[in-house]
């Protein structure tokens, strides 16, 4: 079975603060996927990263970066200076490999969400 | 990147009545869908796995006759909210993938059903 946690339930900052999502997950498969959505009030996932099992390089976009850690099973996303359009739902998903192909081909598992709310 | 529709966005009925979402695949063909429901706050959770030409595979606890999936398509795939009743309330959510997106889903804007 699969499981993503991510513990903070609510975020709130200060404009240009920096700010750490966390995120643990579980899985058995030893090749999987993992993904960041962000979820504005329109409620439209918007994709923002996916990383293999493979490839633990930490990945920086922008403001968004992220730090995958295998050893301790996270995927922590991080927002540098925020900003209020920062607002939203943010959710981690795993994926794991042993879903390809069959009827379960895709099929994402995400953790419980966490509002990030960036006041000015 | 490819996009998925959902149609319509929005929509209230009344307790008893069915209502059907459509999800499409405008630029790709997608072998396989996903239906997925939101509670207020809440994450989301897989519904069903819908697969072109097949029967969809539903996932505990949803009752295959009350959430009617079909994918006569490689572009369309249907839920039908059967004799709906407001706890059915919700926002769905339809995600598409295929062969040449072997890792992605593409969401679709999601719907948001109210059952007075």
């Amino acid at each position: 079975a699969q499981k993503v946690t991510q513990a903070q339930t609510e975020i709130s900052v200060v404009e240009k603060e920096d700010v750490t999502l966390d995120c643990v997950y579980e899985t058995r498969d030893t090749t999987y996927y993992l993904f960041w959505y962000k979820q504005p009030p329109s409620g439209e996932l918007v994709f923002l990263i996916r990383r293999n099992s493979f490839d633990e390089q930490n990945e920086i976009s922008g403001r968004y970066s992220w730090n995958f850690q295998k050893s301790t099973s996270s995927f922590n996303f991080t927002i540098t200076a925020s900003q209020v359009v920062d607002s939203a739902v943010y959710f981690c998903a795993l994926r794991g490999a042993s879903n390809a192909g069959g009827t379960s081909y895709g099929k994402l598992t995400f953790g419980q969400g966490t509002i990030l709310t960036v006041h000015p | 990147g490819a996009v998925v529709s959902q149609h319509p966005s929005r929509v209230i009925c009344k307790s008893g009545t069915s209502v059907k979402i459509e999800c499409r695949s405008l630029d790709f063909q997608a072998t396989t869908m996903f239906w997925y429901r939101q509670f207020p706050k809440q994450s989301l959770m897989l519904m069903a796995t819908s697969n072109e030409g097949s029967k969809a595979t539903y996932e505990q606890g949803v009752e295959k006759d009350k959430f009617l999936i079909n994918h006569a398509s490689l572009t369309l795939s249907t839920l039908t909210v059967t004799s709906a009743h407001p706890e059915d309330s919700s926002f769905y959510i339809c995600s598409a993938g295929g062969a040449a997106f072997y890792n992605e889903q593409f969401f679709g804007p999601g719907t948001r059903l109210t059952v007075l």
